[in-house]
Order: structure tokens, then sequence, then C-alpha cells
């Protein structure tokens, strides 16, 4: 199985506020790897796949970067409605999730 | 537009059979590179893969819950189904279905259905 490790695991920031959110996977994963937004009671959202093509009506603030095992996704100017939980996740062979990475207000 | 809908139990006995149903509209499963997954998630926990189906019935399962795991689609119906055997409390949780589209992401999901596993 393929561990997918995200870090850091919670974050406080501030409207305006450029974050980064690392997704580290346990063996390569070439470009296999997605990027999900979720709120409270809600189903996830595809914000970015095969690791840097942003789903259609996505915010261009939203940008992903990496391939083999060490990936970003960076939120320029967090906007209110950008206060979740991030996910990543690879397809390379049997899919799998990372923890998880809350993104809370400061 | 494509969605999709899981419906199913709410509570369950322990040891016993789940059974959920993903009804979806807007794509056919026998179109060439088209999927459906079903993923689930504890209350306040992380997302965890479970299963996925291709159009040409190929069938992946999650290497940890394999043995208990079968999914089956539906294609006159535009269902997916997913049954779970031997149901224990810590597979309580939210079961999601989702679109895999061809960058091999999960692109549409179902809002989810809340399973609770108790005697």
């Amino acid at each position: 199985d393929i561990q997918m490790t995200q870090s850091p695991s919670s974050l406080s920031a501030s409207v305006g506020d450029t974050v980064t959110i690392t997704c580290r996977a346990s063996q390569i994963v070439s470009s296999y790897l997605h990027w999900y937004q979720q709120k409270p009671g809600k189903a996830p959202k595809l914000l970015v796949y095969a690791a840097s093509t942003l789903e259609a009506g996505v915010p261009a603030r939203f940008s992903g970067s990496g391939s083999g095992t060490y990936f970003t996704l960076t939120i320029s100017s967090l906007q209110p409605e950008d206060f979740a939980t991030y996910y990543c996740q690879q397809s390379y062979n049997s899919p799998s999730f990372g923890q998880g990475t809350k993104v809370e207000i400061k | 537009q494509i969605t999709l809908k899981e419906s199913g139990p709410t509570l369950v006995k322990p040891t016993q059979t789940l059974t959920l149903t993903c009804s979806f509209s807007g794509f056919s499963l026998t179109t060439s590179g088209v999927g459906v997954a079903w993923i689930r998630q504890p209350p306040g926990k992380a997302l965890e893969w479970l299963a996925l189906i291709y159009w040409d019935d190929d069938k992946r399962y999650s290497p940890s819950l394999k043995s208990r795991l079968s999914i089956t689609m539906d294609t006159t119906r535009n269902q997916v189904v997913l049954t779970v055997t031997n149901l224990d409390p810590v597979d309580t949780g939210t079961y999601f279905c989702a679109h895999r589209n061809m960058g091999d992401a999960f692109d549409i999901w179902g809002p989810g259905t809340v399973v609770t596993v108790s005697s």
C-alpha cells in the first residue's frame, strides 16, 4: 500500500494569507496525485488533479505542484470560504488518501 | 450534468452485511474510461477508499478490506452496489460514491449516506 502523509495536520491563517500544504507519498506516484477540499457535513470537492491541473470552476488562487513523492497545494490570498479540510489522494495504484490538513481562521 | 446519490440502511447490527446503492445520472458505465468508486469516512476521521469499478467490469478493492467487499454494477439501472460483510462498529461512518474522471481523480461525489453499526 502507498501511504500518504500530509503536513501540517492543521494550521491557523488569516484572510489574505498564502498557505502551503505538503503531501508526501511512501513511494513514487508519478503525477497521479489529486487534492480535495471538504467542509463539515459535505462531500469532498476536487480542486486539483494530476498534481497541477486545476479542476474546472476552481478559483485560480489554488495551485498544485510536484511529482514523484513530494507535492504541494498552495492557496494564495486565503478567502473566508477556503477554511476547510484538505486531502491529497494518489491513484498510482490502489487509491489512498492523506490524513487531512485542517485550515482554520486565526 | 453528472449526479450521484447513495442509499441504504442507516443502522445495521454487528456481523450483518451492509448493502449500499449508488444511483447516478449524466454518464454511462458502458463508456470507455468511466469508473465509480466507494469511499468512506468515520466520524471526525480521514477519507478511506474502498472499491472502484470500471466500465469494462474491472474491479479494484482496498487491500485491507478486500475479503469483506464486493462491488457490482447494473448498467440498465445506472447503479453501482457495494456490499460489506461481517460489519463491526468501526465500520460506522459516512459512505460516499464518486465518479472517476479521465484524469483518474474523483471529480463528482454523492452527498453521502450515514451508516451506524451498533447492536
